[in-house]
């Protein structure tokens, strides 16, 4: 057991929906990163974040935003949800005021855009 | 950009068979290195990790990798694999100040008993 904890576990929207996912990061954790994993692929970075604000974001548009709360808990949101945007999405957690250390991984939302 | 590639995507194996997955990335700079480990229906965990220093890395479950700078490679090695083995593999590289990781698309291992 990690510590991360997402939630829901699996979800099922329709396409042009909207949705949140939500991650508790692990204890002493002020990092969260988001993750998406797409069937037989690895996972792809989506944003990071760090003290509440967004701090590196990968290669996904605008429609992927997150939040970050004064516990360092975390939000993913999606907008018009796209048929593509099935996937698992990962969140990970680390601190970053501790060098050479690794992020540590929830168990995933299984998102299903039908 | 950066990119980590992972060349065995299926493998198949008996159990006491030796096992050596191939991971090589591309950055100029310093990388930190990952192999995480995805068991059925369990999130990803970390096997080993490489920072600096030595550059042949010991993990969990009798796991170890070696780091060649030359060869921009991050190799996964176990002498005897074992059934319980059976999982999907990521090598991961971090570089910069974010923290992000990049990952490989993944080896699906699996051990035949």
């Amino acid at each position: 057991e990690t510590g991360v904890t997402q939630s829901p576990t699996h979800l099922i929207k329709t396409r042009g929906q909207q949705v949140t996912l939500r991650c508790s990061s692990q204890s002493g954790h002020n990092t969260v990163s988001w993750y998406q994993q797409a069937l037989g692929q690895g996972p792809q970075f989506i944003f990071q974040y760090y003290r509440e604000e967004e701090n590196g974001r990968g290669n996904f548009p605008p429609r992927f935003s997150g939040l970050q709360f004064p516990n360092y808990s975390s939000e993913l949101n999606v907008n018009a949800l796209e048929l593509d945007d099935s996937a698992l999405y990962l969140c990970a957690s680390s601190n970053r005021a501790i060098l050479n250390t690794e992020a540590f991984f929830g168990q995933g939302t299984r998102l299903t855009v039908v | 950009a950066q990119s980590v590639s992972q060349h065995n995507h299926h493998v198949i194996l008996s159990e006491a068979a030796s096992l050596e997955l191939g991971c090589n990335y591309s950055y100029g700079g310093t990388v930190n290195l990952f192999w995480y480990v995805q068991y059925p229906g369990q999130h990803l965990q970390l096997l080993l990790k490489y920072f600096s220093g030595d550059p042949l890395v010991k993990g969990i479950k009798g796991f170890e990798a070696e780091f060649i700078k030359s060869k921009f490679s991050f190799n996964l090695r176990k002498p005897s694999v074992q059934w319980s083995d059976t999982a999907e593999y990521f090598c991961a590289v971090n570089a910069g100040a974010t923290n992000k990781l990049i990952f490989g698309t993944g080896t699906l291992l699996a051990v035949q008993p």
